[in-house]
């Protein structure tokens, strides 16, 4: 089955930027989409097919991806990005597939 | 302002059922896909199940097929999810969550916009 890996956790401060990477095989082939949970409620969406912010998610919040890795941009972060992260993609073996996930924490 | 409600869990013993439901509301709910994901306590999410608007393309994930049915009634803006032979490993936290692209005749290739707050599903014996 497709796998997607994300490193466990990032650590940022406050005005710097995370990068938050989610690796597959030819992911780059695929639509790419990022979901932020905060503790004790549902994922939300932040970003989708790639690049696309849905309505109210912050410009600061961007993405891209090619060849192996999607990438998460968080610019100029806030004490309330701390979140998980979890990238999510189809599988042509018939399954959505989320990544193992990456803790992002405000220093 | 697009509302998801589920209902339906509780603790069960393995090898019982039990049927998860999703009120839905805010947006035309026959234009869209649906699904059901679900996260286990400590887990990333872990999608379930999805269905086309008028039913007519099912998909489960592996972990789950043969077990678990999926349905929606149109009439009456609800998602449904039909345990049966359930599993401690299927100790998780079921959310409903709307498909990302409108009047798509698919459930895959998509993404997930919305989710509801989920309904707590815990299998032990």
């Amino acid at each position: 089955s497709y796998v997607l890996t994300q490193p466990p956790s990032v650590s940022v401060a406050p005005g710097k930027t995370a990068t938050i990477t989610c690796g597959g095989d030819h992911i780059g082939s695929k639509r790419v989409h990022w979901y932020q949970q905060k503790p004790g409620q549902a994922p939300m969406l932040v970003i989708y097919y790639d690049s696309d912010r849905p309505s109210g998610i912050p410009e600061r919040f961007s993405g891209s991806n090619s060849g192996n890795t999607a990438t998460l941009t968080i610019s100029r972060v806030e004490a309330g990005d701390e979140a998980d992260y979890y990238c999510l993609a189809w599988d042509s073996d018939g399954d959505y597939v989320f990544g193992t996930g990456t803790k992002v924490t405000v220093l | 302002e697009v509302q998801l409600v589920e209902s339906g869990g509780g603790s069960v013993q393995p090898g019982w059922s039990l049927r998860l439901s999703c009120a839905a509301s805010g947006f035309t709910f026959d234009d869209y896909a649906m699904h059901w994901v679900r996260q286990a306590p400590g887990k990333g999410p872990e999608w379930v199940s999805g269905i086309t608007w008028n039913s007519g393309t099912i998909g489960y994930a592996d972990s789950v097929k043969g077990r678990f049915t999926i349905s929606r009634d149109n009439a009456k803006n609800s998602l449904f999810l039909q345990m049966n032979s359930l599993r401690l490993e299927d100790t998780a936290l079921y959310y409903c969550a709307k498909d990302g692209q409108y009047g798509s005749s698919s459930y895959e290739l998509s993404w997930f916009d919305s989710w509801g707050q989920g309904t707590l599903v815990t299998v032990s014996s």
